[in-house]
Parts: structure tokens; sequence; C-alpha cells
């Protein structure tokens, strides 16, 4: 079964600066799928970035790109310029694209804080 | 705007009571999924559905069940509510392509048991 670890309850950064989130994961399979996704105070769930096993570039949306190191299993989150409305819950999720199904697996999450 | 709604924002149940959680999405999406979300333990696998009347059990089925009559519609039952399952519970959907395809997530059910 695959697993994903989210080693930071909690970060904080200062708005406009960078932070990163990490996260790691375990999985025996070589094509899957991996996600960040966010979680303000209202509780909606949505996608920041999506990266594919298979391709070696990191995946880039505006201000949040990736850090994917295939082979250390690792998968970190960057957020530049960080904002205020950038706080919230942000988990890690794997999705795999074999034949173990369609369910997406979390991590525990990591709650960042923007500071003013 | 593509979305999953779930039924109720807040609910509070006894304990022995049953409960359904409802869940309906718009975007003609195979898969289904229902999660439990606790403080420190991130979103945790209920129970997820590919197909109308399909299902598998994910990481923690214990207590709970479900049913998909309709392909829109996946119900998350609690058979007999215990005070363990007050929780944040999150429903989800996505396309059954095997792919990186989005899932959406309806706003979450709040659910006291006392």
């Amino acid at each position: 079964a695959q697993t994903v670890t989210q080693s930071q309850p909690e970060m904080s950064v200062q708005e406009a600066e960078t932070v990163t989130l990490s996260c790691t994961y375990d999985t025996s399979e070589s094509d899957y799928y991996l996600f960040w996704y966010k979680q303000p105070p209202s509780r909606q769930m949505i996608l920041v970035i999506r990266q594919e096993a298979y391709k070696q570039q990191n995946a880039t949306e505006n201000r949040f790109s990736v850090n994917f190191q295939k082979a250390a299993k690792s998968f970190s989150l960057k957020i530049s310029d960080s904002q205020l409305g950038d706080a919230a819950m942000y988990f890690c999720a794997y999705r795999s694209a074999g034949s173990s199904g369609d369910k997406l697996t979390f991590g525990t999450g990591t709650r960042l804080a923007v500071r003013p | 705007d593509v979305k999953v709604t779930q039924s109720s924002r807040y609910l509070v149940k006894r304990t022995g009571e049953k409960v359904f959680l409802e869940c309906v999405q718009d975007m003609d999406h195979e898969n289904m999924f229902w999660y439990r979300q606790d403080p420190g333990l991130g979103l945790r696998l209920i129970y997820f559905s590919y197909d109308v009347k399909m299902k598998e059990k994910g990481d923690i089925p214990e207590g709970y069940s479900v049913s998909r009559e309709k392909k829109e519609r996946f119900s998350l039952i609690l058979e007999s509510a215990s005070t363990n399952q007050t929780s944040m519970y999150l429903c989800a959907s996505c396309l059954g392509d095997r792919g990186g395809t989005e899932a959406f997530f309806g706003q979450g059910t709040r659910l006291t048991v006392v």
C-alpha cells in the first residue's frame, strides 16, 4: 500500500517571502500522479498543482512550483511571494496510474500561517 | 461550474442512531469517495465507488457502509453512530480514467455524535 508523509505539521512564512512544504511517499509503482491540495478555513479542498511521475520536468502554476525527486520519492511544494490568502492546510496526495485503482492517498497535512 | 454537494454542513446525532450522509456530483464522474478528516491524521479513505452499485473498502471501513444506486449520488451510512465517529466527512469525485485528472471535493459535513 502507498503511504504519504508530511513531516511538518505547521509552517509559518512572512508575507512576500518563499516557503517550502515537504512531502515524501512510499510506493513500488513506477507510474503514478502526485498532487498538492489546499484547504482554506472555508473547508473547500482545491487543487494547487499536479505532477505526473513519468515527467522529469517539475510542474509550475504561477507562484506555486514543485521539486519532484522520483528516486528519493520526494515531492515538495514551493510557494513564492506568499500572500495572506495562501494561509491554509496543505495536503500532499498520491494516485496510482496502474491496477491498484483510482483512490487518492493523502498525507496528514501542513498548516501554513502567513504573517503580514 | 462543477460541483460536489454534500447534504449537510453540520450535523448532530445521538449515539446509536442510523446516520445518512449524502453526496451528489454533477460532472458525470465514475469515481466517488468518502474520506474522514481528523486533526493530525489527515484524510483517511472510508469507501470508494468506481461505478454504480460497485464499492470497495478503503482504509477505515469499520462502522460504515455505502450506497451508490445512481451515478451521481454516493451515500455514507453510519449503521449505529458512536462518539468516536465524531469527525469531518469529505466527499470527492473524479473521472475513472486511471489518469491524473483532478478530484473535486464537497464542502464537508462536520458530524458530532453525542
